[in-house]
Parts: structure tokens; sequence; C-alpha cells
């Protein structure tokens, strides 16, 4: 696709419920990486997958967190039994890896997650 | 350990004038550094992206300059406008296959 496209844009849920999250790159781009930025705080990185493997998974913040990635394309954020603190703004971005450059990253809009 | 820091962390400047906003890091064996805008309640925009390799990038009225050696990174506004108004963030990849890190931003206010 031209950008990359996250879905849902919003989401509301009840504490305890299980949340997924998808993130679809922007074709041709191995790299994919998933950050979280709550209220007021700066970008925390998640996890990052070159293909469908996850070299670094060191940003998960709790074993509730879970991630995968098939066809080297779609990605799936899923957290489960959800609690209020991980309210927030998830951003995934892609990149292009090639010749042994980076061409920079390229981010979605964002899934703005609610827990009541 | 290696980290981004953004200063200042907010900004308010008339329109017409020109501006700088500053970025370091520690570790100064980058991959690159790409620096990035927000809108309240949107995504990242790419605005610029430096290679290691180079000292400056420019795009319209947007000028980024890099010096490793330092640690730093500026990005020069050019006549900022009422439309320059966001949050502007840094970001710094140290390696190839590797998660970057950005720093909190800098919140740019253009007074019309």
């Amino acid at each position: 696709g031209a950008g990359v496209s996250q879905s849902p844009s919003n989401k509301v849920t009840e504490k305890g419920k299980d949340v997924e999250l998808r993130c679809d790159p922007i074709s041709g781009h191995t790299a994919l990486y998933w950050y979280r930025q709550s209220l007021g705080q700066g970008l925390e990185f998640l996890i990052y997958f070159q293909g469908n493997s996850a070299p670094d998974k060191s940003g998960l913040p709790s074993d509730r967190f879970s991630a995968e990635r098939t066809g080297g394309s779609v990605s799936t954020l899923t957290i489960q039994r959800t609690q209020q603190e991980d309210s927030a703004v998830y951003l995934c971005a892609s990149s292009l890896e090639g010749r042994g450059a980076n061409y920079g990253y390229t981010f979605g809009s964002g899934t703005r997650l609610t827990v009541v | 350990k290696q980290e981004v820091t953004q200063i200042p962390a907010a900004l308010s400047v008339p329109e017409g004038e020109n501006l700088v906003l500053n970025c370091s890091f520690t570790d100064s064996a980058i991959y690159n550094l790409q620096w990035f805008r927000q809108d309240p309640g949107k995504g990242l925009t790419s605005l610029l992206l430096i290679q290691s390799s180079q000292r400056e990038q420019t795009s319209g009225r947007l000028n980024a300059s890099l010096d490793k050696s330092s640690g730093r990174s500026t990005l020069y506004i050019a006549a900022s406008q009422p439309g320059d108004s966001a949050t502007y963030l840094c970001a710094v990849s140290w390696r190839r296959d590797d998660k970057i890190i950005f720093g909190k931003g800098t919140r740019l206010h253009i007074l019309p």
C-alpha cells in the first residue's frame, strides 16, 4: 500500500478483555516496529520484526503483550487481560532495508487504545 | 546507555522567525538520525533522514545538520509559519537492524 495502515484507529475496551491491534506495512518493507506513546510521554519501543522473526522483544512491558507477523507483511499486537495503564496510542512503523542501508521509517496513524 | 535528548521541551516564537531545534545523543557511533513532526492526535510524519556519512539534509524551509563527534543534530526552520506548529521528534538508530530511540520532542508554537 501507499502507507502504513493501522486498525482500528480507536479502540475502547473493558479492563480484563483481550485486544488485537493490526499493522499493515508498506509493501516490500521487511522491517516492522511497534511503539507505544502514553499521554504526555515519549515513544516507547515495544518490539521489532525483520521478516517474520522478532530479534528484539526487549520492550514488551509484560507477558500480557505479544506480537506476531505473518508472510513478512501484516503484524498483530495482542494485549491480554488489558489494564488501565495499557491505555495509550500504539504506533507501527516499517522500513526498507537493502544494500546495507536503511531508508528511514514510515509510521502509521496509530491505534488509540482506551481501557475503561 | 543510548539516549536521545531534545532541548527545549517547548518553544513559542512569532511567525516569520527562523528557529533551531536541538537534539543530542549519547554514543556518537550512530547509523542514522531522523526528524519527525507530530500533530496533536496524529501519527508521525517523516521530515528528514540523515545517514551517518552525511552532514546535512534539506527539504524546503527545513535543514537538518548532523555532528556525530559532538553527538548533536539541529533542525533549522526558516521563515516559520503557524502551520509549523507541532511537536518535533528526533530519532536515532545505532545499528541497521535495530530499533530507533526517540527524544521526548520539542513542542513548537508559532504565534500568528
